[in-house]
């Protein structure tokens, strides 16, 4: 089974601010990566598929990146309603998995 | 839009079936571009992918559950169903239904359903 590792567990920033979340696979995945925000109470919502290709109706301040077994989802500019649990998941390899979130909070 | 639905027992008895079903609406489950998923979440922890039907009937289980897991679809109702069996209280969880095209991320989800294991 293929494992993500995010990091940080937390990151605290404030409105306006850049954030960089980290997922590293535990084997290659080729870019069969997804991103997904989840709010309280709420399912998780698609931001990017394959590594890069941002979901239907997505803001553009969501990109996402990939260098090996690294993947990087990136917010340009945080906005109030971005303060979530961001998780990624993997479709290389069954079960497809997802790794263990990363939560955004304010700072 | 695509709108799927959770509908199932809130509670189950330990040891006995949790059976769940996902209505779809604002699409077909007999489309060959979708797998349609089982997804779940303990309270206050990270997500399980449980398995997968494709329309033809084809699964793919969880190994780590395969043993008690039967995922099933009916065409004529455009819904698709989830039973565990032998529940204990690690099966406590929100259970979510949730669509993937062939290439891609999970597009569509229900809003969950949490499905409390407890006597």
């Amino acid at each position: 089974e293929i494992v993500l590792t995010q990091s940080p567990a937390t990151l605290s920033l404030s409105p306006g601010e850049r954030a960089t979340l980290s997922c590293r696979a535990s084997q290659s995945v080729s870019n069969y990566l997804a991103w997904y925000q989840q709010k309280p109470g709420q399912a998780p919502r698609l931001l990017i598929y394959d590594a890069s290709y941002r979901a239907t109706g997505i803001p553009a301040r969501f990109s996402g990146s990939a260098s090996g077994t690294d993947f990087t989802l990136t917010i340009s500019s945080l906005e109030p309603e971005d303060f979530a649990i961001y998780y990624c998941q993997q479709r290389s390899n069954w079960p497809f998995t997802f790794g263990p979130g990363t939560k955004v909070d304010i700072k | 839009q695509v709108q799927l639905q959770e509908s199932g027992p809130g509670l189950v008895k330990p040891s006995e079936t949790l059976s769940l079903t996902c209505s779809v609406s604002g699409g077909s489950v007999n489309s060959g571009s979708y797998h349609w998923s089982w997804i779940r979440q303990p309270p206050g922890k990270g997500l399980e992918w449980i398995g997968y039907i494709y329309y033809s009937g084809s699964t793919n289980y969880n190994p780590s559950l395969k043993s008690r897991v039967t995922i099933s679809v009916d065409t004529s109702k455009n819904q698709f169903s989830l039973k565990l069996s032998s529940v204990t209280a690690a099966d406590t969880a929100v259970y979510y239904c949730a669509r993937v095209p062939l290439y891609g991320g999970l597009d569509y989800w229900g809003q969950g359903t949490l499905v409390t294991v407890s006597s």
